[in-house]
């Protein structure tokens, strides 16, 4: 059964870089059904998708994100991970790793993220 | 980009009762991609409904979802304790590329 699991620190000084990594284990992140994606949710607060990312490396971003993050992919480690520069104390948040599917039934192509990492809160202070 | 606004804020209903949820978007969304997770305190959002009305796998079929175009309907039958959870809607719109939420219904206990 395919699991994600989010690693990385758990504290952040402000106008640093937060960096993520999310493990894919039982299941290859080259398939080409999939795109693999960040969410975070601020403490309290509702859910806000950072970017996505394909095995070959596509990436799309939140375009009110895009100018601070970076996501890519290791196929040899099955991981993708997370950079957001420059965070400041609106960047706390429980930050989430998931898997998009594309699932195709007759003329439809369905499009939805099935499966999320547990989340690791990431606070930003000095 | 387009906004997902979900009604109400809070619903606070009892056990056995039914819950409607409503998800609108500041512009017309494919069917195709929209999404209903429920989240618990403590855990990742979980898929309920893709397409805005296909069930996920393993999901009781008290959950439907309904709707088109701009206007979306999440119905829980009767609730069962363990339905007590905060809902959120998403989308996906193609230009430019982006997912969106909603900003979650709670539905309490009363």
């Amino acid at each position: 059964q395919l699991q994600l699991q989010e690693s990385g620190p758990g504290l952040v000084k402000p106008s640093e870089t937060l960096s993520l990594t999310c493990t894919v284990s039982g299941g290859s992140i080259s398939s080409s059904s999939y795109y693999w994606g960040w969410i975070r949710q601020p403490p309290g607060k509702g859910l806000e998708w950072i970017g996505s990312i394909y095995y070959s490396g596509s990436t799309y971003y939140n375009p009110s994100l895009k100018s601070r993050v970076t996501i890519s992919v290791d196929t040899s480690k099955n991981q993708f991970s997370l950079k957001l520069s420059s965070v400041t104390a609106a960047d706390t948040a429980v930050y989430y790793c998931a898997r998009r599917v594309d699932y195709s039934s007759g003329w439809y192509v369905f499009r939805y993220f099935d499966l999320w990492g547990r989340g690791t809160l990431v606070t930003v202070s000095s | 980009e387009i906004v997902l606004t979900q009604s109400p804020g809070t619903l606070s209903l009892s056990p056995g009762e039914r819950a409607t949820l409503s998800c609108r978007a500041s512009q017309s969304v494919s069917s195709s991609y929209l999404a209903w997770y429920q989240q618990k305190p403590g855990q990742a959002p979980r898929l309920l409904i893709y397409g805005a009305s296909s069930r996920a796998t393993g999901i009781p079929d008290r959950f439907s979802g309904s709707g088109s175009g701009t206007d979306f309907t999440l119905t829980i039958s009767r609730l069962e304790p363990e339905d007590f959870a905060v809902y959120y809607c998403q989308q996906y719109g193609s230009s430019p590329p982006a997912w969106t939420f909603g900003q979650g219904t709670k539905v309490e206990i009363k």
